[in-house]
């Protein structure tokens, strides 16, 4: 069956940049369907952080679009997220997920927590 | 403060209904029928529930439900069971500058 999941270090220190990775097993990433990336700082609810397609076309939320680069690699079927100038703010779990055109997330990976801190 | 606004918790007794609003706007919730619902067990990924409103993924109990009105969808959850209690995310498209938002969540308490 088809699985997401995330891979990337558990702590960042401030002003750096948080990388993280998905990877898809289970289903080609060039054959359709967005894929995004969604967190939850501890204890809060659900934030959506921007999505790609499997073309490459992005979207961002608008409040963080001025950080965040989200990318694509088909060969090794996986998509990656780079959010720069990371605060205490952004210390969340962070998942990626699948969905398609009307925007309903129907695929999760399990989650990966990151601290921010020094 | 979320996008769109969830109460804060619900509960009820096994056997029982319980409904959790979602309230959003005209340039949300009201002007698309693209509402999700997602059920979140403690330490657990979210799991999706109803989309497009009111339909339901292969393997959701039908106990679980989804409407909307105007500018607020809901979700209902019939026959309450133990297994239920979890906090519930509703997320809706918000058109091509701001794309997804969600609720704030609802914790659910079965009594």
């Amino acid at each position: 069956q088809v699985q997401l999941q995330e891979s990337g270090p558990g702590l960042v220190k401030p002003s750096e940049t948080l990388s993280l990775t998905c990877a898809v097993s289970g289903y080609s990433i060039s054959s359709g369907y967005y894929w995004g990336w969604i967190r939850q700082p501890p204890g809060k609810g659900l934030e959506w952080i921007g999505s790609i397609y499997h073309s490459g076309s992005t979207y961002y939320n608008p409040s963080l679009k001025s950080r965040v680069t989200i990318s694509v690699d088909t060969s090794k079927n996986q998509f990656s997220l780079k959010l720069s100038s990371v605060t205490a703010a952004d210390t969340a779990v962070y998942y990626c997920a699948r969905h398609r055109g009307n925007w309903y997330f129907d695929l999760w990976g399990r989650g990966t927590l990151v601290t921010v801190s020094s | 403060q979320s996008a769109l606004t969830q109460p804060a918790s619900v509960s009820g007794s096994p056997g029982q209904s319980i409904t959790i609003s979602c309230t959003g706007t005209s340039s949300d919730v009201g002007g698309y029928n693209y509402v999700s619902w997602y059920q979140q067990h403690p330490g657990k990924a979210p799991k999706l529930m109803i989309y497009d409103v009111s339909k339901r993924p292969s393997g959701v109990s039908n106990r679980f439900s989804g409407s909307k009105s105007g500018n607020t969808a809901s979700l209902t959850i019939s026959g309450l069971q133990a297994e239920d209690e979890a906090d519930y995310y509703c997320c809706s498209y918000a058109g091509s500058s701001t794309f997804v938002v969600f609720g704030g969540g609802t914790k659910l308490t079965v009594l």
